[in-house]
């Protein structure tokens, strides 16, 4: 198993252009979840998957955020028309659900780094 | 709600000192607690947990002890090395209807020279 892995690692795109990312998590992780990290900051949660399902997303997930997980493994996620604003370092994490306890552990991606001129 | 706020940075040691990154929590439920790291150019790293009070994690040499009566959890290791130079992520994971979420703290800077 080679881990959570993400692609590109660096995006550089012009204001107003669409960009789209890709997780592939570990293999048989049913849970996948998208976070922001700004520098100086710590992660910041996006949305959260369950196989294919999006059961969860945050406020910070404007309606220019679209994430998509259509068979349950890879994930996608896209911003239209990007801002300056969403420059920053988006992470990608997937867990297992244990048998006994839902504090499943997040195992992260390396991240895609966006700059938006 | 839930929030985690851990000593701002950066901290610098010398190799062999004693290391303490204090966090604490907030929380409505019973979380669990962890540290992650994330070195240079990498990913972050689940580095220990604790899943319920005085448990205590501990991975290479770093410990942490789950406290409810001070909500903390902080982070210690008896003697640094170089290559424990890296940010240092606090974090809690609580329980929703749908699954759990993660809240972070905003990472400590630590930097040990030789």
């Amino acid at each position: 198993d080679t881990g959570v892995s993400q692609n590109p690692r660096h995006k550089i795109t012009k204001r107003g252009q669409n960009v789209t990312f890709r997780c592939d998590p570990i293999s048989e992780h049913n849970r996948l979840y998208w976070y922001r990290q700004t520098l100086g900051q710590g992660p910041e949660f996006l949305t959260y998957f369950q196989n294919e399902a999006q059961l969860e997303k945050s406020r910070l997930l404007s309606d220019r955020f679209s994430a998509e997980r259509p068979k349950g493994s890879f994930s996608t996620l896209e911003i239209q028309r990007t801002e300056q604003g969403d420059s920053a370092m988006y992470l990608c994490a997937s867990s297992s659900e244990t048998r006994d306890s839902w504090m499943d552990t997040q195992y992260f991606g390396p991240g895609t780094r966006l700059t938006v001129l | 709600g839930n929030s985690v706020t851990q000593m701002e940075g950066p901290v610098t040691l010398s190799e062999e000192a004693f290391l303490t990154i204090n966090c604490t929590y907030t929380a409505t439920g019973y979380p669990s607690l962890f540290w992650y790291v994330q070195y240079p150019g990498e990913g972050l790293q689940l580095l220990l947990k604790a899943t319920k009070a005085d448990d205590k994690g501990s991975n290479k040499g770093f410990e942490a002890t789950y406290r409810k009566e001070t909500t903390s959890f902080h982070l210690e290791k008896g003697s640094v090395q170089v290559s424990d130079s890296a940010v240092y992520f606090c974090a809690l994971s609580d329980v929703t209807n749908t699954g759990n979420q993660f809240y972070f703290g905003t990472g400590t800077s630590l930097t040990v020279i030789p």
